[in-house]
């Protein structure tokens, strides 16, 4: 099975600030890479997929790159509403795995 | 506008089963593979397993092979999820999704999940 891990595992930061969340693979998955944020007692929504590209109304300070192994999503100006846990996402192969989660709290 | 609703949840036994039925909507439901994905209190996300579009194939994550099977009725647009020899670790709120498209198993859409307790 393919581990995915992200870190850091909590983040804390202020409106305006440059955050970036990274993803590691333990075994190369191209590019194959979805990323979700999820807020308290809420289903995932999906940001972004196949490492790079943006979701469908997912705001554009919201971008992910990489590929192989590592990743990283970065919110270029973070925002109020962006507070939440996400979580990145190989479908490279069976089983599907998520990473363990970023908890992102807004000073 | 594309909509899954889960339900079916409660409470159960330890070694019951449950069957957690997806209502589908807003999509042509018989031309997206689906799948289900749990999180337990307080943890992170838990792929379960996804079926293709005809219901003729389908992948399991390795802890639930044997006691969970997933299974759909395109004619009636539903998904299912049939939980056998439930433990305690089962405990979670269960989550059908669909996958946007072919060879791309990642989720565009989430049901608003169903908890399940299993308890004696």
């Amino acid at each position: 099975d393919i581990q995915m891990t992200q870190s850091p595992s909590t983040l804390s930061a202020s409106v305006g600030d440059r955050v970036t969340i990274t993803c590691r693979a333990s075994q190369s998955i191209s590019s194959w890479l979805a990323w979700y944020q999820q807020k308290p007692g809420k289903a995932p929504k999906v940001m972004i997929y196949k490492a790079s590209s943006l979701e469908s109304g997912v705001p554009s300070r919201f971008s992910g790159s990489g590929s192989g192994t590592e990743f990283t999503l970065t919110i270029s100006s973070l925002q109020p509403d962006d507070f939440g846990t996400y979580y990145c996402q190989q479908y490279i192969s069976y089983p599907i795995t998520f990473g363990q989660g970023t908890r992102l709290e807004i000073k | 506008e594309v909509q899954l609703v889960e339900s079916g949840g409660g409470l159960v036994q330890p070694g019951g089963s449950l069957r957690l039925p997806c209502a589908a909507s807003g999509f042509s439901f018989s031309s997206h593979w689906m799948g289900w994905v749990r999180q337990a209190p307080g943890k992170g996300l838990e792929w379960l397993g996804n079926i293709n579009q005809d219901g003729s194939g389908t992948h399991y994550v390795e802890s639930v092979k044997g006691r969970f099977t997933i299974s759909r009725d395109n004619a009636k647009n539903s998904l299912y999820l049939q939980m056998n020899s439930l433990r305690a670790e089962d405990t979670a709120v269960y989550y059908c999704a669909r996958v946007p498209y072919d060879g791309n198993a990642y989720y565009d859409y989430w049901g608003q999940g169903t908890l399940v307790t299993v308890s004696s």
